[in-house]
């Protein structure tokens, strides 16, 4: 299973753009990377993915290196409310079965 | 998308015990995840369980300590056996409704407290 390597904790300013960085230098031609997030006490909660192109979409935008071995995840205009652990995940298969494999995180604490 | 109910939302156990944690789903999925997330931690996952199959369990964790069913498409239960104070824990059921899409539906946890 590839592996994600991300900081652990990250403060930005609200209203600023949030740059998360994550590290998957292990990463195999067919694999995608997700992002998700948890805000304290609830489940993790869907962000984007991608596979090669840049994504975005209402939540955030979505930056792949050429050669995929790191992604940054935006939040282009940061708010309190998006204070929360962010997970990027790169989406393993066995056997045609799918998992996702959590990493350690990035602990994003939005400041007023 | 999917609303995940699972029960119960709390618990707190005595050592040696076992509990049965059920994750209903609103609609039918094939792939089923069992994670477990102690306090301050990731999510580690557990097990993937598919119907009509029997589950598949990530390295550390084995099917006579979380024995988990998975019975028909939209529901399944994981049981955690012989409880210690380690396995105080969140157990969080998600789902895959579509592969395609690789969007992962989260429950919101069962909060598990072995004395």
């Amino acid at each position: 299973d590839a592996k994600t390597t991300q900081p652990p904790s990250m403060d930005c300013a609200e209203g600023r753009a949030a740059n998360l960085p994550c590290n998957h230098s292990t990463i195999s031609g067919n694999e995608y990377v997700y992002w998700y997030r948890q805000i304290h006490s609830q489940g993790p909660q869907y962000i984007i993915h991608g596979l090669k192109n840049n994504e975005t979409n209402e939540m955030a935008s979505l930056i792949i290196t050429e050669d995929r071995k790191s992604s940054t995840l935006i939040l282009p205009h940061a708010t309190l409310r998006d204070t929360a652990v962010y997970y990027c995940i790169v989406r393993g298969s066995t056997s045609g079965t799918y998992k996702y494999i959590f990493g350690t995180g990035t602990r994003l604490k939005v400041l007023a | 998308s999917a609303v995940i109910s699972q029960k119960p939302s709390r618990d707190i156990c005595q050592r040696g015990t076992s509990l049965t944690i059920q994750c209903q789903v609103d609609s039918q999925v094939t792939m089923m995840f069992w994670y477990r997330q102690q306090p301050g931690q990731s999510l580690t996952l557990i097990a993937t369980a598919n119907q009509g199959s029997e589950a598949t369990y990530e390295s550390g964790f084995v099917i006579d300590k979380f024995p988990i069913s998975r019975p028909n498409l939209t529901f399944s239960t994981l049981t955690v056996s012989n409880m210690s104070p380690e396995d105080s824990s969140i157990y969080l059921c998600s789902v895959e409704l579509h592969q395609s899409t690789g969007e992962l539906f989260f429950g919101e946890g069962s909060r598990l407290t072995v004395l």
